[in-house]
């Protein structure tokens, strides 16, 4: 059974500081990573997904990593904003079921100006 | 525009009382599921639905119900609401890979209903 974990659950950095997030997850036959953000008491916004056969997607100032081997993904978010302040989530896709995808529980981010 | 939208939005109901959430998504996807979000859980999966009426239970089926008549609906039953059942719902849709088509599997999420049962 996969699971999906993010450490830290909270963070706070300095506007225009990097952010790195990490996701890690125990089963290596992931098939596909997708991160989402989350704002207070409202919906997912889907930010990247990268397919098990991809190592990175890229977006804007988004960019997200996928080991499989080492079970992780990382999300590089350059010179953070006070915009970017949210909930960061990561999911793993499981092709056998359909596209059931199993959650971290999150990280918290704060930027502050 | 491409989107999952659900109604109603916010619900407060009262034990036992019989209520369905829908869920339409335009987007053609095959793929469509019922997450359920609580603090300190995480989001949980409670059914899904593979195409029309196939549906499978998910993590957390209990006490919930599903249907799939329609490929673009894809309602929430709670037959007997309990207070356990407080919580955020989101149904969200994708392809599914089991197509076999070069397409995104990328996954979409509703907006959530916020469900409170007293």
């Amino acid at each position: 059974k996969q699971e999906v974990t993010q450490i830290p659950a909270a963070l706070s950095v300095p506007e225009g500081e990097n952010l790195v997030l990490n996701c890690s997850f125990t089963d290596s036959a992931i098939y596909n990573l997708q991160w989402f953000r989350q704002d207070p008491g409202k919906g997912l916004t889907s930010l990247l997904l990268i397919q098990s056969s991809q190592r990175e997607q890229t977006s804007g100032r988004l960019n997200a990593s996928l080991d499989k081997s080492s079970g992780r993904s990382t999300l590089y978010i350059a010179a953070s904003q006070p915009g970017d302040s949210a909930t960061y989530l990561c999911a793993g896709g499981d092709k056998a079921a359909g596209n059931k995808l199993t959650f971290g529980g999150g990280t918290r981010v704060l930027v502050k100006p | 525009e491409a989107q999952v939208t659900q109604n109603p939005r916010y619900l407060i109901t009262v034990t036992g009382k019989k209520l369905t959430v829908t869920c339409s998504q335009n987007m053609n996807h095959e793929y469509m599921s019922w997450y359920r979000q609580d603090p300190g859980l995480g989001l949980r999966q409670i059914y899904y639905s593979m195409n029309v009426e196939v549906t499978d239970k998910g993590d957390v089926p209990e006490g919930y119900k599903v249907s799939r008549k329609e490929k673009r609906n894809f309602p929430l039953i709670l037959e007997s609401p309990s207070p356990n059942q407080t919580s955020l719902y989101f149904c969200a849709s994708s392809h599914t890979p089991l197509t076999r088509r070069s397409i995104s599997y990328e996954q979409y999420f509703g907006p959530g209903t916020r469900l409170t049962v007293t």
